[in-house]
């Protein structure tokens, strides 16, 4: 059965650069058939799309985040990770890490989820 | 930007048929996935390209895309259907995800 685990501090000061690692079990990041993505919810609020990552590096960004986003895999520990700088009070959230399907070339859905992991952003 | 529009709230009582739209300009050219979110807990995937139905989930459960409009219908609702529910395109023309605003599903 396919895992995914989020990990990191769920306390970063605004300006820093919040930092969360996934990591997979039970299936091979290394797969062609997903790509690895990124999703956050802001308490009381819906779904926003952060960002995907293919097992070769390729990534897509959420345009509103893209300059302050990074994304990396590490396919030796099975793990994908997320660097989100210069926070605020707007990036508190619940942080998802999920395994999304390739159709053609894009991720699309994403069919497994962890379980988040709550990043507040507070001095 | 690419929008996708769902009401904020539905109600329905138990055992009738439950509607969530997913509104969008041309959306019955994109694949819809739908995705249910109880308090506390990940989303669900519970409908995928349009239609289909991930193993574990109801038969129930049902979707439908045409149009502007995309549809997850859910037959015989029980109590334990009552979460968020969202839906959710690729658009190619800005190579994101995107993500509808979400429909709280209430069972009376």
């Amino acid at each position: 059965q396919l895992r995914l685990q989020e990990s990191g501090p769920g306390l970063v000061k605004p300006s820093e650069t919040l930092s969360l690692t996934c990591t997979v079990s039970g299936g091979s990041i290394s797969s062609s058939s997903y790509y690895w993505g990124w999703i956050r919810q802001p308490p009381g609020k819906g779904l926003d799309w952060i960002g995907s990552i293919y097992y070769s590096g390729n990534t897509y960004y959420n345009p509103s985040l893209k300059s302050r986003v990074t994304m990396s895999v590490d396919t030796s520990k099975n793990q994908f990770s997320l660097r989100l700088s210069s926070v605020t009070a707007a990036d508190t959230a619940l942080y998802f890490c999920a395994r999304q399907l390739v159709n053609v070339v894009v991720p699309t859905v994403s069919d497994y989820w962890g379980q988040g992991t709550l990043v507040t952003v507070s001095s | 930007s690419y929008v996708l529009t769902q009401p904020p709230s539905v109600s329905v009582a138990p055992g009738k048929t439950a509607r969530i739209t997913c509104g969008g300009n041309n959306v019955g050219g994109k694949s819809v996935h739908w995705y249910q979110q109880k308090p506390g807990q990940a989303p669900v995937l519970v409908i995928y390209y349009d239609n289909v139905r991930p193993s574990g989930i109801p038969e129930r459960f049902s979707g439908s895309n045409s149009g502007n409009t995309a549809t997850l219908t859910i037959s015989r609702v029980e109590a334990g259907d009552e979460a968020d529910y969202y839906c959710q395109v690729w658009d190619s023309s800005g190579d994101h995800v995107i993500f509808g605003g979400g429909t709280k599903l209430s069972v009376l």
